[in-house]
């Protein structure tokens, strides 16, 4: 059974890096068959995509988020991570990590971390 | 890029059939996938690929795929059915995943 978790810190300071971690288990991801997606959901409002990296380390980003995020992977923690530069209170929301099946929907999610940008 | 529009709520009393559309141009040349979301959950796929149904779903739920207009239908609409729903395409000409703004199903 494949499960993604994510960690990271919930209060992260404005203008400052918000940095999570997707860990994942019952999967690789050196997987050639998946893509390894970011996802927030601000409080009360929908889904939006922040980007994906893949096998090769090769990336897609929302072009909105482009210019501040980076996604990163560990193989040797089966591990991957999402780091946002100068972060705003428009940062606020929570953060999904989920597994693509190669442009297929997304099977898998984590349970979601919620992360709050305030001084 | 790809805009993908859906009504912000939709009512529907138990037992009748609820129709969510998820409007986009040309939206029949994409794949449209389907989530349902319940309060304080993860999102879950229910309909991948216009109208595939995963393992586990409920044959209540149904896709379709048409013109400038994609539609979850879910027939015999009972209260666990309550949730939010979006719709999802790949952009290729933006290599971006897209997400409708989402539509609240209220059962009344």
């Amino acid at each position: 059974q494949v499960q993604l978790q994510e960690s990271g810190p919930g209060l992260v300071t404005p203008s400052q890096t918000l940095s999570l971690t997707c860990t994942v288990s019952g999967d690789s991801v050196s997987s050639d068959n998946d893509y390894w997606n970011w996802i927030r959901q601000p409080t009360g409002k929908g889904l939006e995509w922040i980007g994906r990296i893949y096998t090769s380390g090769g990336t897609d980003y929302n072009s909105f988020l482009k210019s501040r995020v980076t996604i990163s992977v560990d193989t040797s923690r089966n591990q991957f991570s999402l780091r946002l530069i100068s972060v705003t209170a428009a940062d606020t929301a929570v953060y999904f990590c989920a597994r693509e099946r190669i442009n297929d929907a997304f099977d898998t999610w984590g349970q979601g971390t919620m992360v709050t940008v305030a001084s | 890029s790809y805009v993908l529009t859906q009504p912000p709520s939709v009512s529907v009393a138990p037992g009748k059939t609820a129709r969510l559309d998820c409007g986009g141009d040309n939206i029949r040349s994409q794949s449209v996938h389907w989530y349902q979301q319940k309060p304080g959950r993860t999102p879950e796929v229910v309909i991948s690929f216009d109208s595939d149904r995963p393992s586990g779903i409920p044959e209540r739920f149904y896709g379709a795929n048409s013109g400038n207009t994609a539609t979850l239908t879910i027939t015999r609409v009972e209260a666990e059915d309550e949730a939010d729903y979006y719709c999802q395409v790949w952009d290729s000409s933006s290599e971006h995943w897209v997400f409708g703004g989402g539509t609240r199903l209220t059962v009344l």
